[in-house]
């Protein structure tokens, strides 16, 4: 039943790989985001598709890369890990894009870059 | 540009205690303004929010009040509990643009 799920829940891999994080929701939402959650619990979003298509690209290092084979998936690539690319990776979801609606955030992602 | 300052943590109380977490933001216009909360381990819920200036959200027994005048949003509970535990954030919409900006958090512990 979860609403948000993604996986895995933690990844830990070294400096150079490319790895990805999968994110699915099953809210029938049409709108998906992920954001990034530093050491500090800063958080900042990265990417939001609406319905596949890429409405938000913040100021992110093209080494990462989102996509989103389907409305309920957007998963997300990263080339070339860095050590400062360790953080916690939230996808979330929403009805449409805007604030009207609430964010349905997943569990998290703790990557570490060693 | 927007951004949202939260008040620096950890804030430790006692169960029963009267909270409050101040935040200020500064935005052009008129931004809605969300109160999340991240248990530990979980990703972060929507505790409550307010879309115009002298509204007030609330949601479990916490209240925030959108202060137009100070750029303000603080949180308050009258009597916390230990399921209270947690991080808060405050977080505006960015000028209609439809992303949430957050401030940096702030961590709340309830002991019994």
């Amino acid at each position: 039943d979860t609403a948000v799920s993604q996986t895995p829940k933690y990844l830990v891999t070294q400096m150079g790989n490319d790895k990805s994080i999968k994110c699915e929701q099953n809210l029938g939402h049409d709108t998906m985001y992920w954001y990034k959650q530093d050491s500090k619990k800063f958080l900042k979003i990265m990417f939001s598709y609406n319905n596949k298509e890429l409405i938000i690209n913040e100021t992110v290092p093209n080494r990462f890369s989102p996509k989103s084979p389907d409305k309920a998936h957007l998963n997300l690539h990263i080339n070339s890990l860095e050590l400062g690319d360790s953080a916690v990776y939230f996808c979330a979801s929403s009805p449409a894009g805007g604030l009207l609606y609430e964010q349905y955030f997943g569990p998290g992602t703790r990557l570490t870059v060693t | 540009g927007d951004s949202v300052t939260q008040m620096e943590g950890p804030v430790t109380l006692s169960e029963e205690a009267f909270l409050t977490i101040n935040c200020t933001y500064t935005a052009t216009g008129y931004p809605s303004l969300f109160w999340y909360v991240q248990y530990p381990g979980e990703g972060l819920q929507l505790l409550l929010k307010a879309t115009k200036a002298d509204d007030k959200g609330s949601n479990k027994g916490f209240e925030a009040t959108y202060r137009k005048e100070t750029t303000s949003f603080h949180l308050e509970k009258g009597s916390v509990q230990v399921s209270d535990s947690a991080v808060y954030f405050c977080a505006l919409e960015a000028s209609n643009t439809g992303k949430l900006i957050f401030g940096q958090g702030t961590t709340l512990q309830v002991k019994p």
